[in-house]
């Protein structure tokens, strides 16, 4: 059975710094894996998502890496804003025939003004 | 172009009454997903349909859950009879088809349903 496991929990740094947020999974084959945001009383947005057979990808200020054989996916988040604020949710789709997510609990990221 | 729908936002029972929730996914969207998220956790798959077919329902309390897209486009999720543990936001998504030869797929996720069992 897939597990994903994201570090930390909960993370507070100053408006401006460069921050890295970390995910692993259990299983290695899957098919992506992807990041998303979930701001309160909202539904998940997609940042980022990366194939299996990708290294990383790039949206702004978001870089996204893969590292399939050690189960690794970092998030990195250049030049941190307040309005970077919200939790961030790793989530992977198996190499078995459905296709539904499976989820790390998340990183509760505060930027402080 | 309109994102996924959900109703109702908030719904508050008490433990052994029946609930039902609703979903109208993006237009021409063939796969539509129900995810339960307790609070704390990440979402977790209830059910995958492709068109009005299941794909995958393992994780789904057959027992007091159930959920059905008639038509392929709308789906509800029943909850009957309702226990305290059921108290969750119920997320609804829908991709534009299933993942297939490199398909990017990305899944597109409502606003969600939040439960309250008493």
């Amino acid at each position: 059975k897939q597990e994903v496991t994201q570090i930390p929990a909960a993370l507070s740094v100053p408006e401006g710094e460069n921050l890295v947020l970390n995910c692993s999974f259990t299983d290695s084959a899957i098919y992506n894996l992807q990041w998303f945001r979930q701001d309160p009383g909202k539904g998940l947005t997609s940042l980022l998502l990366i194939q299996s057979s990708q290294r990383e990808q790039t949206s702004g200020r978001l870089n996204a890496s893969l590292d399939k054989s050690s189960g690794r996916s970092t998030l990195y988040i250049a030049a941190s804003q307040p309005g970077d604020s919200a939790t961030y949710l790793c989530a992977v789709v198996g190499g078995g025939g459905a296709d539904g997510l499976t989820f790390g609990k998340g990183t509760h990221l505060i930027i402080q003004p | 172009e309109a994102g996924v729908a959900q109703s109702p936002r908030y719904k508050i029972i008490e433990k052994r009454q029946s609930v039902a929730f609703w979903c109208n996914p993006i237009s021409g969207h063939a796969t539509l997903y129900w995810y339960q998220q307790i609070l704390g956790q990440g979402p977790k798959l209830l059910i995958q349909f492709q068109n009005n077919g299941v794909v995958d329902d393992s994780q789904l309390p057959k027992d007091r859950f159930s959920a059905e897209r008639l038509k392929g486009v709308d789906s509800t999720l029943k909850i009957q009879p309702a226990k305290l543990e059921d108290s969750a936001v119920y997320l609804c998504a829908s991709s534009h088809t299933r993942l297939r030869g490199g398909a990017k797929n990305i899944q597109y996720f409502g606003a969600g349903t939040r439960l309250s069992v008493l």
